[in-house]
């Protein structure tokens, strides 16, 4: 069964740290993409990537980064985690030649 | 750029109750549209989609048209069940420029028995 994996299903954080949260996918996908989930708001896209070492900024990407070293990996990264960053994160990957996009379980992260 | 509204929820009907979960959208040239669900606890899967004019999505009893001359990929289904009730998102994905997922805020759908 193909999957998306996210390292963490919660997380706890302060404010300022610097947060990694990872995704993993097995299916050998060229796109990969960010989003965070918040009510109200539905999910807002952060970063994506075409390719290994390629990132595009999405809709919100202030105060967020990526790494994309891998194919099969894309890192978010809170610089400095501050509390209007809490909220449910989700990664997803997809076949460059189109075709369905696959959905990790999500992070859901907290900043104190 | 690209844009999704869907009605506000939560909706709450009763078991066996017509469902329409409305949703329109904004987008140059001719985008994709997508219904996701989301089950408590669960990630996001797809539901249905339709990538043309006219096209009707279906799957486990829903149904969505695209239906370009109103901007429009309602949801509907026919008789709702206790297990439908989840969060229903609707998303678009554009045929031009950033080829990424667009959604709209959600819908959550509760069925009571």
């Amino acid at each position: 069964d193909v999957k998306v994996t996210q390292s963490s299903r919660y997380l706890v954080k302060r404010t300022g740290e610097k947060v990694f949260l990872e995704c993993v996918q097995d299916m050998d996908h060229e796109n990969m993409f960010w989003y965070r989930q918040d009510p109200g708001l539905g999910l807002r896209l952060i970063y994506f990537s075409y390719d290994v070492k390629m990132k595009e900024k999405g809709d919100i990407p202030e105060g967020y980064s990526v790494s994309r070293e891998k194919k099969e990996r894309f890192s978010l990264i809170l610089e400095s985690a501050s509390t209007n960053q809490t909220s449910m994160y989700l990664c997803a990957s997809r076949s460059g030649t189109g075709g369905g996009y696959t959905f990790g379980s999500g992070t859901r992260l907290t900043v104190v | 750029g690209n844009s999704v509204t869907q009605m506000e929820g939560p909706v709450t009907l009763s078991e066996e109750a017509f469902l329409t979960i409305n949703c329109t959208y904004t987008a140059t040239g001719y985008p994709s549209l997508f219904w996701y669900v989301q089950y408590p606890g669960e990630g996001l899967q797809l539901l249905l989609k339709a990538t043309k004019a006219d096209d009707k999505g279906s799957n486990k009893g829903f149904e969505a048209t695209y239906r370009k001359e109103t901007t429009s990929f309602h949801l509907e289904k026919g008789s709702v069940q206790v297990s439908d009730s989840a969060v229903y998102f609707c998303a678009l994905e554009g045929n031009t420029g950033r080829r990424a997922l667009t959604f709209g805020s959600g819908t959550r759908l509760q069925v009571q028995p």
